[in-house]
């Protein structure tokens, strides 16, 4: 069964960069297929998806985050990461990775969550 | 900016069915937005029920279904059981990007 792992700094300070990385294990990153995506959860608010990335490196990014957000992959290790910029305490949430599956034309379905990690965003 | 609505919140008897609807800002739902449900718990992660309008995970119980009604992707819950009190939010496709649903908080009473 496949499952994923958030990892990184649950404290960042405002205007640095937050980064997290996902590891997958249970399957390879390079299935085809297969995107990568980061999704976020403010405290007590709704789902924000942040983007995702396909293991080719082909990337899709939330309009409203896009000029702060890289998401990049590392198959040798089975990773995916996330870089936000200039970070708030708006930023303050707790960022998810998961899988989602996509041909366009056909279907998208996501399956796997990972089980999410706190960043808090303060001096 | 695209917004997807639903419900608030619902409330719903044991046993009972309830539904729970997605819309788009951008109009009629179709099966090409390729509509995802989940389920959150409090403190939990979320667990994906359906994708692509109707199709079930290995795991989701048999009394969720999904579909599409008036122009909104639909999530049915018959004979709802009391753990099913939880968030449920929809996520919809648009050629790339997708945006999740504001949620709806379902209530067993």
């Amino acid at each position: 069964q496949v499952q994923l792992q958030e990892s990184g700094p649950g404290l960042v300070k405002p205007s640095q960069t937050l980064s997290l990385t996902c590891t997958v294990s249970g399957g390879s990153i390079s299935s085809g297929g297969y995107y990568w995506s980061w999704i976020r959860q403010h405290p007590g608010k709704g789902l924000e998806w942040i983007g995702y990335i396909y293991y080719s490196g082909s990337t899709y990014y939330n309009p409203s985050l896009k000029s702060r957000v890289t998401i990049s992959v590392d198959t040798s290790k089975n990773q995916f990461s996330l870089k936000l910029s200039s970070v708030t305490a708006a930023d303050t949430a707790v960022y998810y990775c998961a899988r989602a599956w996509l041909h366009p034309g056909l279907s998208l379905k996501f399956d796997y969550w990972g089980q999410g990690t706190l960043v808090t965003v303060s001096s | 900016q695209t917004v997807v609505t639903q419900e608030p919140s619902l409330t719903v008897s044991p046993g009972g069915t309830v539904t729970l609807t997605c819309a788009s800002s951008t109009g009629a739902v179709t099966s090409g937005y390729y509509p995802n449900w989940f389920q959150q718990k409090p403190g939990q992660a979320p667990r994906a029920l359906i994708y692509s309008t109707s199709n079930k995970h290995s795991w989701t119980p048999a009394r969720f279904s999904g579909s599409l009604l008036g122009g909104k992707a639909a999530l049915t819950l018959s004979g709802v059981q009391p753990e099913d009190e939880a968030e449920y939010y929809c996520l919809l496709y648009y050629g790339g990007s997708v945006v999740f649903g504001g949620g709806t908080k379902l209530t067993v009473l």
